[in-house]
């Protein structure tokens, strides 16, 4: 049983570009949050996809974006890159909206230089 | 808002101890959860132990258990009998109910179990 895998596990991008990253979620959920974790902190949350919409989101900027495909996997997208989203990004999926467990991906680490 | 407090940064004990780890929370909710999640080097989030806050009796996993204190937005974990295995970042997050998995952590205890 497959969990929650993210792709790729290290990227580095320069200011100013766009970046894609990617979540499958565990095996039979279909609920996909995404979280930013910066160095020596804990993880922010970022938004939630749930039947291919976006459900609830944290206090993010519009450059950050997602979509949810409908095999559940997950996109999140972060356009015009500026130094300060340097960071673990980290993938959670759960079964339905209202559950209190999630399970979490290993993360993407996101350098922008 | 709700906000978590971890007021240790670092922590350190003897394997085979015993160790607790604080955690304190802000909110105005009445039906919430509490969790501890342990991220060891390889960075993936692992879920330790769970709360309910409609429930009183203290929740317990093997060699973890907490102590939670609602009226105090007290929320300590403890672990018993250290193991090695146990090194890692140590996080306290909040979630109020039916939010969707909105959950808010705290900054962290790295707890370094020494041979």
């Amino acid at each position: 049983d497959a969990g929650v895998t993210q792709s790729p596990t290290h990227l580095i991008k320069t200011r100013g570009q766009q970046v894609t990253l990617r979540c499958s979620p565990k095996s039979g959920h279909d609920t996909v949050s995404w979280y930013q974790q910066a160095l020596g902190q804990g993880p922010q949350f970022i938004f939630q996809y749930y039947e291919e919409e976006e459900r609830q989101r944290g206090n993010f900027p519009d450059r950050f974006s997602g979509h949810q495909f409908p095999n559940y996997s997950s996109e999140l997208n972060v356009n015009a890159l500026l130094l300060g989203d340097s960071a673990l990004y980290l993938c959670a999926s759960s079964l339905g909206v209202r559950v209190n467990e999630a399970f979490f991906g290993q993360g993407t680490r996101l350098t922008v230089v | 808002a709700q906000t978590v407090t971890q007021s240790q940064p670092e922590m350190s004990v003897q394997e085979a101890e015993t160790v607790t780890l604080s955690c304190t929370y802000d909110t105005s909710e009445n039906n919430y959860y509490l969790f501890w999640y342990k991220q060891p080097p390889s960075r993936q989030m692992i879920l330790v132990i769970r709360q309910e806050a409609y429930k009183q009796q203290n929740a317990t996993e093997n060699r973890f258990s907490v102590n939670f204190q609602k009226a105090a937005k007290s929320f300590s974990l403890k672990i018993s009998d250290s193991q090695l295995g146990d090194t890692a970042m140590y996080f306290c997050a909040f979630m109020k109910q039916d939010n969707n998995n909105d959950m808010r952590f705290g900054a962290g205890t790295r707890l370094t179990v020494k041979p």
